[in-house]
């Protein structure tokens, strides 16, 4: 079965800090990759996706992730955060061909005006 | 963008009495909606998947009986809990997906509360 990690619990940064958020997951087969985000007090929304091409993706407010078949990872970033950043951040995959998706168990992120 | 909701937002019942939780998408047709539960500080656990004129597909280890699902319709998913018990005190999410497309839009998820 398919499991996703996601090693940074609650990660604190100040404004204008890079960031970097890591994702790996189990399953070596051929996946879609999603990062979500959920702003407090709303539901989550799709960052970015991942189904094939470019390993760089480009999700909306500025962040990118990249996907690496040799580590099985997703790694999310954004190179200056914003105090609005502040939020929970998901990572998910599904098996190809099998729409059901498999979280991470999120990752707080605190930005400091 | 698509967008689904959810109703009721938030509910408190009492042990033993049944209560159903509404998801609807809004404006595109889902003949896929997923229902999921999430603990606090924990990830999203899928519970079934429902099918539009189908019986939901459940997820290991998740009751049929307990969590009943209906999908009546391409814009309407119903997940009522039975019986309910603390232990079901959650929040409940549900999600849709586009006819067509891979990405499922999520609901702003039902606080249960089972006293």
């Amino acid at each position: 079965a398919q499991s996703v990690s996601q090693h940074n619990h609650h990660v604190i940064l100040s404004e204008a800090a890079s960031l970097e958020l890591g994702c790996n997951y189990s399953y070596g087969g051929t996946v879609n990759l999603f990062w979500y985000v959920q702003y407090p007090g709303q539901h989550l929304q799709l960052l970015l996706k991942y189904f094939s091409g470019d390993p760089l993706v480009k999700g909306i407010k500025g962040f990118e992730a990249e996907f690496i078949k040799s580590k099985f990872s997703f790694n999310l970033r954004k190179p200056s955060v914003q105090w609005s950043d502040t939020a929970e951040y998901f990572c998910a995959v599904s098996n190809f061909g099998n729409e059901k998706l498999t979280f991470g168990t999120g990752t707080r992120l605190t930005i400091i005006p | 963008g698509a967008v689904v909701s959810q109703h009721p937002s938030r509910v408190i019942c009492k042990s033993g009495t049944s209560v159903k939780i509404e998801c609807r998408s809004l404006d595109f047709q889902a003949t896929t909606m997923f229902w999921y539960r999430q603990f606090p500080k924990k990830s999203l656990m899928l519970m079934a998947t429902s099918n539009e004129g189908s019986k939901a597909t459940y997820e290991q280890g998740v009751e049929k009986d307990k969590f009943l699902i209906n999908h009546a319709s391409l814009t309407l998913s119903t997940l009522t809990v039975t019986s309910a018990h603390p232990e079901d005190s959650s929040f409940y999410i549900c999600s849709a997906r586009d006819s067509g497309y891979h990405e499922q839009y999520f609901g702003p998820g039902t606080r249960l509360t089972v006293t």
